[in-house]
């Protein structure tokens, strides 16, 4: 079955702490990768996406992801966090499937406190 | 504008009674989803509509039904509901389907009494 995994359930930094919040998914073959975050009672937003060409992706507000192949992964970084980035985050994944896309399977999420 | 719209923001209805939720989009996505959000998890698709056609139907019970009236507008018809269903209910769109992003509205929270 589809899966994507976040093994950090919840994340606590200091500000200007740098960020690596880990993504793996179990599909072999094609896919489309995102980033989304929902910052406390607001609705999810997009921060960044992969379909193909340059793994490393960068999003808004200074994130970037880097797509490894061969890792099954689609980690989410920042140099330098700050207590506005305090979120739940999740990580989120399709399969192309004899030229259809699945639709998105979403990790469990990974909380994100900034500590100011 | 990458704005979707979701009104109620909040809902609180009792198991009998019959409500409706709506979302909007115009951004001219041709493919509209309804998620729905319990606290601290990810959204879990319920609905998928393709080209004002429904096209996905996860297992949902009969007492969520879901219409699409035009490529705009998308509703959830509530009756009959359980406690359970108490949950963050979330509208997406996108270009044409699952292989490209989804935008999001803000969600209407409904309380079940």
């Amino acid at each position: 079955a589809q899966s994507v995994s976040q093994h950090n359930h919840h994340v606590i930094l200091s500000e200007a702490a740098s960020l690596e919040l880990g993504c793996n998914y179990s599909y072999g073959g094609t896919v489309n990768l995102f980033w989304y975050v929902q910052y406390p009672g607001q609705h999810l937003q997009l921060l960044l996406k992969y379909f193909s060409g340059d793994p490393l992706v960068k999003g808004i507000k200074g994130f970037e992801a880097e797509f490894i192949k061969s890792k099954f992964s689609f980690n989410l970084r920042k140099p330098s966090v700050q207590w506005s980035d305090t979120a739940e985050y999740f990580c989120a994944v399709n399969e192309w499937i004899s030229g259809s896309a699945r639709q998105l399977t979403f990790g469990s999420g990974t909380q994100l406190t900034v500590l100011p | 504008d990458t704005e979707v719209t979701q009104t109620p923001k909040h809902l609180v209805m009792g198991m009998t009674n019959k409500k409706s939720l709506k979302c909007e989009q115009h951004m001219g996505h041709r493919a509209m989803y309804w998620y729905k959000q319990k606290a601290k998890k990810p959204p879990e698709l319920m609905f998928v509509y393709s080209y004002e056609k429904l096209s996905i139907n996860e297992s949902v019970p009969s007492r969520f039904s879901p219409e699409c009236p035009n490529s705009s507008l998308l509703n959830l018809h509530l009756h009959a509901l359980q406690p359970e269903d108490s949950a963050l209910y979330l509208c997406a769109s996108s270009h044409k389907d699952g292989a490209y992003e989804q935008y999001f509205g803000p969600g209407t929270r409904l309380t079940v009494t």
